[in-house]
């Protein structure tokens, strides 16, 4: 499994945009990148994915390098709402004919968004 | 609407004692999770399955066991309830078909062993 590396925590103002970035230095050519949000209390909840270059919806935008050895999460203009736990994943699970390889979280992100 | 439910939400039991957790999701999903998150480790994950019959020991399965005898569900079981099994258990799925690769969480279980 590919491992990742996140910042334990961040903090940031409404209005302001949050980047979050994560490694994954020993990514596979079939691995795709997921960021999960969690709030306290519930279980997480995909936000986005994505393989390479760029991937926005309406929540965020995934930025991905060519060398995909790294991702940045993007929050536009975070609201006190945004504060929760991210999660960066990367894994290839669907893939049976692949091998099969459950999806493992780290310990994720912590952004605090402040008034 | 289709969904994933866990049950109990919350639960305390003493040392020793087995315990299951029910998991049960409507959308019909091949893949099934458990996981469970300690303050400080993220989530960790326990068993999967990718369909019926099929089951697959995650980082942390020790103590636990899990069955699938149908689509819908994946009970998670302590044979023998220990202190260190006291933490919040997630349950999720997803579809082995779809091109997200998006997991589906249940809203959690509280485990307290004492």
């Amino acid at each position: 499994l590919a491992k990742t590396t996140q910042p334990i925590s961040m903090d940031s103002y409404e209005g302001q945009e949050v980047n979050i970035t994560c490694s994954h230095n020993n990514i596979a050519t079939n691995d795709y990148i997921t960021w999960y949000q969690q709030f306290p209390s519930q279980g997480p909840r995909f936000i986005i994915q994505g393989y390479k270059t760029k991937v926005t919806n309406e929540v965020a935008s995934l930025f991905i390098p060519a060398d995909r050895k790294s991702s940045t999460l993007s929050l536009p203009r975070v609201s006190l709402s945004d504060t929760a736990v991210y999660y960066c994943l990367v894994g290839d699970y669907i893939r049976v004919d692949t091998g099969r390889r459950a999806l493992t979280f780290g310990s994720g992100t912590r952004l605090q968004v402040q008034p | 609407d289709a969904e994933i439910t866990q049950s109990p939400r919350h639960k305390i039991t003493e040392t020793g004692r087995q315990v299951t957790l029910a998991c049960h999701q409507t959308w019909n999903h091949n893949n099934m999770f458990w996981y469970r998150q300690d303050l400080g480790h993220g989530l960790r994950l326990i068993h999967y399955s990718y369909g019926v019959q099929d089951t697959n020991k995650g980082e942390v399965s020790d103590g636990y066991s899990v069955s699938r005898s149908n689509t819908e569900d994946l009970p998670l079981t302590l044979e023998s309830a220990a202190s260190s099994q006291t933490s919040v258990y997630f349950c999720a799925s997803s579809d082995l078909a779809g091109d997200t690769g998006e997991l589906f969480f249940g809203e959690g279980s509280r485990l307290t062993v004492l």
